[in-house]
């Protein structure tokens, strides 16, 4: 079942925050983010697995709800290396594949 | 380093004729591999689950005639377009997960595919 991403699109100014979600209708296994460039493979940026757990990676972070059937990426200070595409892909059952969110554009802008 | 190696990273092909991509597990045996596709703009869509030593599992919609999986060792499994169509233009990713809960999945490069 393909998680559902929000929002579609979003342009900021480099130093500026931005929040990306991901929702499930149902409990997940875990939740993995990935940034995606044009024309590039995705790059994993971190797993979420329990329950209200946060994750770093550099200036993001993600949080995982106590449900664990939602999750929120969060970019603080945003750097024009930012930009991309960014897709959350959950599972119900460990080491099954991941089902992808629509993805989420970022464009950071001088 | 890389951790999925995929080849080649870009193909032009004719219509009717078929393309073999090739992935490999560099770090780790993957007895399970996943191939997904991704159209411009869009998300990435599992087409189906190669299972080393097994027949590979597909996703609805997908057929297993026409992408043909082959998954013979623990580090190298393949997916053959046959009888390409201007329509299986696309972006094809395969991946790997290694064992233990919090192992990602580690995706190849990408075969960007274009069939004239």
């Amino acid at each position: 079942q393909q998680p559902v991403q929000s929002p579609q699109a979003v342009i900021l100014r480099e130093g500026e925050d931005a929040v990306i979600n991901c929702s499930s209708s149902k409990a997940l296994y875990s939740v993995h983010w990935y940034r995606q460039k044009h024309g590039e493979a995705p790059v994993f940026l971190m797993i979420l697995l329990k329950g209200g757990e946060q994750m770093r990676h550099e200036k993001i972070s993600a949080s995982f709800n106590e449900k664990k059937q939602q999750s929120s990426l969060y970019l603080t200070a945003s750097q024009l290396s930012y930009s991309g595409t960014y897709f959350c892909g959950t599972d119900s059952i460990s080491g099954y594949a991941l089902n992808f969110g629509k993805g989420t554009s970022l464009l950071v802008t001088p | 380093g890389a951790v999925v190696s995929q080849h080649p990273s870009r193909v032009i092909c004719k219509s009717g004729t078929s393309v073999k991509i090739e992935c490999r597990s560099l770090d780790f045996q993957a007895t399970t591999m996943f191939w997904y596709r991704q159209f411009p703009k869009q998300s990435l869509m599992l087409m189906a689950t190669s299972n080393e030593g097994s027949k590979a599992t597909y996703e609805q919609g997908v057929e297993k005639d026409k992408f043909l999986i082959n998954h013979a060792s623990l580090t190298l499994s393949t997916l053959t377009v046959t009888s390409a169509h201007p329509e299986d233009s696309s972006f094809y990713i395969c991946s790997a997960r290694g064992n233990g809960g919090r192992s990602p999945l580690h995706f190849g490069n990408g075969t960007r595919l274009t069939v004239t």
